[in-house]
């Protein structure tokens, strides 16, 4: 069985600072890490995954999130925020087989001006 | 732009109406998924869909039908619902597990908001 948990359901960050979304993960195998942004009245689209092949990954719109095995943790991060970072923020789960995504609870970023 | 198309983007219907939900996608993805997202709620997983067959129902009631007409076309059949089972419903797809590499990606489509009255 594998699980997700994000920190902290909403995140108020200033324009310009930095963002740090946190992800706890729980799984009995080695785990496939996702990050998903929702903008409003949106679907769900893919930030960066983690699939092995380097513990730091990239993704678009310039975040980056770290996975540290130790921790079971799989942290989002963007140096500045940007209005337009405004968004519901999913870290998923999926096993070795892929096909089942468990979700997290989600984190709300908010950017003030 | 998502290549995930998911059709009506809005619809309401009566609770003794029957309607479908349509998603397409042309990446060539052999699953394909239907969630259901409540307000402020993550998605939640429906059915999965792999090579036109269905692998998964996380227990769905019977009001809910997918149909997988062929690999590019999912459909969600929707009859006497309930005001509950108004929410954002979510289509995606993926490439068959053992394809792709690991950790095959799951992409989603706009979704369609479905309001029960």
């Amino acid at each position: 069985a594998q699980s997700v948990t994000q920190l902290g359901s909403h995140v108020s960050v200033s324009e310009g600072a930095l963002v740090l979304l946190r992800c706890n993960y729980s799984s009995s195998v080695p785990p496939y890490l996702f990050w998903y942004v929702q903008y409003p009245n949106q679907g769900l689209q893919l930030l960066l995954k983690y699939t092995s092949a380097a513990t730091l990954v990239k993704g678009i719109n310039g975040f980056e999130a770290e996975f540290k095995k130790s921790e079971t943790s799989f942290h989002l991060t963007k140096p500045s925020a940007h209005m337009s970072d405004a968004a519901e923020y999913f870290c998923a789960v999926s096993g070795a087989a892929g096909n089942k995504l468990t979700f997290g609870g989600g984190t709300r970023v908010l950017v003030k001006p | 732009d998502t290549e995930v198309t998911q059709t009506p983007k809005h619809l309401v219907m009566g609770m003794t109406n029957k309607k479908s939900l349509k998603c397409e996608q042309h990446m060539g993805h052999r699953a394909m998924y239907w969630y259901k997202q409540k307000a402020k709620k993550p998605p939640e997983l429906m059915f999965v869909y792999s090579y036109e067959k269905l692998s998964i129902n996380e227990s769905v009631p019977s009001r809910f039908s997918p149909e997988c007409p062929n690999s590019s076309l999912l459909n969600l059949h929707l009859h006497a619902l309930q005001p509950e089972d108004s929410a954002l419903y979510l289509c995606a797809s993926s490439q068959e597990r053992g394809s792709g590499g690991s950790g095959n990606t799951i992409y989603f489509g706009e979704g369609s908001w479905l309001t029960v009255v």
